[in-house]
């Protein structure tokens, strides 16, 4: 299996642009979420999927963030208008819970995000 | 609120020293702990990881860490470190039904 993939691994933009991070998550597994990391808050977890529906969207920072999962295979977390403080690592993780335990998070190579 | 500490948030140790990393968790229900890593300009990868049974975890590069229910704690340990410990080690929690909630992270220096 490949893993988590997402795209752009990086991503240079301006003041006031749209940007769209993208994510595959593992075959099979039912539960994305969206993570942005920075130095100062550390780990943030902004959304998450459970069988495509937003379960949970009370990290998203602001309106200008907005996810979808249009299917089990792919999510897409947008920016519009990004702003220089949105400037992060953003992960990707998916799971499936396990007989009897809560599943573990694969998390994607992340997508690092400067806006200029 | 629930939340995830961690005691140290920059630890320097020398190779072959040994090493213990706090966590501690504020839940009082049932908790499935984790620990992740994070290598420099990598994602997280999972370390180890306790659902229930010996509250002693082995994981992977001869990590492990010890549940004490008591205590709240799910401190990291390794006996000896080696210079490509160096990395970033956050402590999770998930509590029945929600989600993860990551420690702070600790950044770990190890010096050849």
């Amino acid at each position: 299996d490949a893993g988590v993939i997402q795209s752009p691994r990086h991503e240079v933009t301006e003041m006031g642009q749209e940007v769209t991070l993208r994510c595959k998550p593992i075959s099979g597994h039912n539960s994305l979420f969206w993570y942005r990391q920075t130095m100062m808050r550390g780990l943030e977890l902004l959304i998450y999927f459970n069988n495509n529906v937003p379960i949970d969207d009370s990290g998203m920072p602001e309106d200008r963030f907005s996810a979808k999962m249009p299917n089990a295979s792919f999510s897409t977390l947008k920016i519009q208008p990004s702003e220089p403080r949105d400037s992060a690592v953003y992960f990707c993780a998916s799971s499936v819970p396990g007989q009897g335990e809560i599943g573990e998070q694969f998390f994607g190579p992340g997508t690092r995000l400067t806006v200029l | 609120a629930q939340s995830v500490s961690q005691h140290n948030h920059h630890v320097i140790l020398s190779e072959a020293a040994s090493l213990e990393l706090g966590c501690n968790y504020s839940y009082g229900g049932t908790v499935n702990l984790f620990w992740y890593v994070q290598y420099p300009g990598q994602h997280l990868q999972l370390l180890l990881k306790y659902f229930s049974g010996d509250p002693l975890v082995k994981g992977i590069k001869g990590f492990e860490a010890e549940f004490i229910k008591s205590k709240f704690s799910f401190n990291l340990r390794k006996p000896s470190v080696q210079w490509s410990d160096t990395a970033e080690y956050f402590c999770a929690v998930i509590l029945y039904g929600q989600n993860f909630v990551f420690g702070p992270g600790t950044r770990l220096s190890v010096l050849p």
